[in-house]
């Protein structure tokens, strides 16, 4: 059964450095999401993203985030200087345009130092 | 703005009692409504969904759960939970955004289920 894919599985970082997380959506989804969930607290919306653009983005999503699907199969979360508080899962997810489900993928964990 | 309250923030009940977890959530149409389970480390797995049509939905793993329009709730329910269900749940709403069939995930904070052998 196909499935959301996500890359690196846990990313350690320095404050202030840049990060890509990278995630492969399920082949024929056109719709993409990034959420992401600090430790212990709920999942939030961050983006969702169609037809090369951006639908709707959460007051989380600032300047320092920002999205792109550079080929064909890739969907890359980019946080340009990362903060202490961007510590987090952050979890990607696509969807059919025709359908009502989001498949999600595992996940990369995001620590921050 | 969608909301989702799940009011208890953690459960405790023995292995093979029964379970119901609490959802209510708060959205001006008819919503998309989810419940997923989330082990220790790991990623978000779709219990149930329910989008329109028959108010009572089956799910994996033997839980089920009832779209009540009028209490605006999606209740989780299960008749005998096993050890293994032993996880974080998180109802979550579907609310649709500017147009055709995108929509964003609100979740509620989730509620913890430990079981007791």
């Amino acid at each position: 059964e196909p499935e959301v894919t996500q890359t690196p599985s846990h990313q350690v970082t320095q404050m202030g450095q840049e990060v890509i997380l990278r995630c492969v959506p399920i082949s024929n989804h056109l719709y993409f999401y990034w959420y992401r969930q600090i430790l212990g607290q709920k999942v939030e919306f961050l983006v969702s993203f169609y037809n090369n653009e951006i639908s709707e983005k959460s007051e989380i999503f600032d300047d320092q985030f920002s999205v792109e699907r550079p080929d064909g199969s890739n969907f890359t979360l980019k946080i340009r200087s990362t903060k202490l508080e961007d510590s987090a899962m952050y979890f990607c997810a696509s969807k059919k345009v025709e359908a009502n489900e989001q498949f999600f993928g595992p996940g990369t964990r995001l620590t921050v130092l | 703005a969608q909301s989702v309250t799940q009011p208890d923030i953690h459960i405790t009940v023995s292995e093979g009692a029964s379970l119901e977890l609490r959802c209510n959530y708060s959205y001006g149409a008819t919503p998309y409504l989810f419940w997923y389970v989330q082990s220790p480390g790991q990623g978000l797995q779709l219990l149930l969904k329910y989008f329109s049509g028959d108010t009572l939905v089956q799910g994996i793993k033997g839980f089920e759960a009832e779209f009540k329009r009028s209490q605006s709730s999606f209740n989780l329910r299960k008749p005998s939970v096993h050890w293994s269900d032993a996880a974080e749940y998180f109802c979550a709403v579907g609310a649709r955004g500017s147009g055709g069939s995108n929509y964003k995930l609100t979740f509620g904070k989730g509620t913890l289920l430990t079981v007791n052998p």
